[in-house]
């Protein structure tokens, strides 16, 4: 199946910079990478995603950027606030829709 | 994006005995799936819920294990079997309609399994 990394494990901002979370894919197949926020307690929720023809997507304070040659991808999160902490796993997609979840990033955004 | 249910939500079970968990989507989706999340950890895949025919396990899991029902296209269970504390987790299902045109997976909110 498909390996994703993702890094950093923890990050701590402060209120109003940016976080930045990159995640690595295996398989070159792959078409399909949704990031999901998951606050404590709670189901994992889709907050964005990319197909592999177009490479860069945005909703208002998130972006996400694709590099198809490097398998890389990455999360963008501009103007911190405090409603951003939470753990934030990228996924890719192998074989029918099955997704494949990096090891997740909890992110803390300090007043 | 479709709205998803699981039973129960929560609960605490004595080993080597089984828990079935229901989860229920309001309208018919293309693929239902079964994850667990063990704690403080990121989530795996278990199967997919196959409807009308047995379930596809991943790697690492069994049938005799972690049987699935999947009756309909808004429906599932999975059955944790003979429980050991090693599978206190949060098992999630989620579903990817299909019908959008785009790719979107959703999760039910879990059901969080204490084994004793």
């Amino acid at each position: 199946g498909e390996n994703v990394e993702q890094h950093p494990s923890t990050l701590s901002v402060q209120e109003g910079d940016s976080a930045v979370i990159k995640c690595t894919y295996s398989d070159s197949a792959s078409n399909y990478f949704p990031w999901y926020k998951q606050e404590l307690g709670k189901r994992p929720q889709l907050i964005i995603d990319i197909r592999s023809n177009v490479g860069e997507k945005k909703d208002q304070r998130i972006a996400v950027t694709l590099n198809k040659t490097a398998k890389h991808f990455s999360l963008h999160i501009t103007e911190t606030q405090p409603e951003d902490s939470a753990v934030y796993f990228c996924a890719a997609y192998f074989n029918d829709y099955k997704l494949s979840f990096g090891a997740g990033t909890t992110v803390t955004v300090r007043a | 994006s479709a709205v998803i249910s699981q039973k129960p939500s929560r609960d605490i079970c004595q080993r080597g005995t089984s828990l079935t968990i229901q989860c229920q989507v309001d309208s018919q989706v293309t693929m239902m799936f079964w994850y667990r999340q063990q704690p403080g950890q990121s989530l795996t895949l278990i199967a997919t819920a196959n409807q009308g025919s047995e379930a596809t396990y991943e790697s690492g899991f069994v049938i005799d294990k972690f049987p699935i029902s999947r009756p309909n296209l808004t429906f599932s269970t999975l059955t944790v079997s003979n429980m050991s504390p090693e599978d206190s987790s949060i098992y999630l299902c989620s579903v990817y309609p299909g019908t959008s045109g785009w790719n979107e997976q959703f999760f039910g909110p879990g059901t969080r399994l204490t084994v004793l």
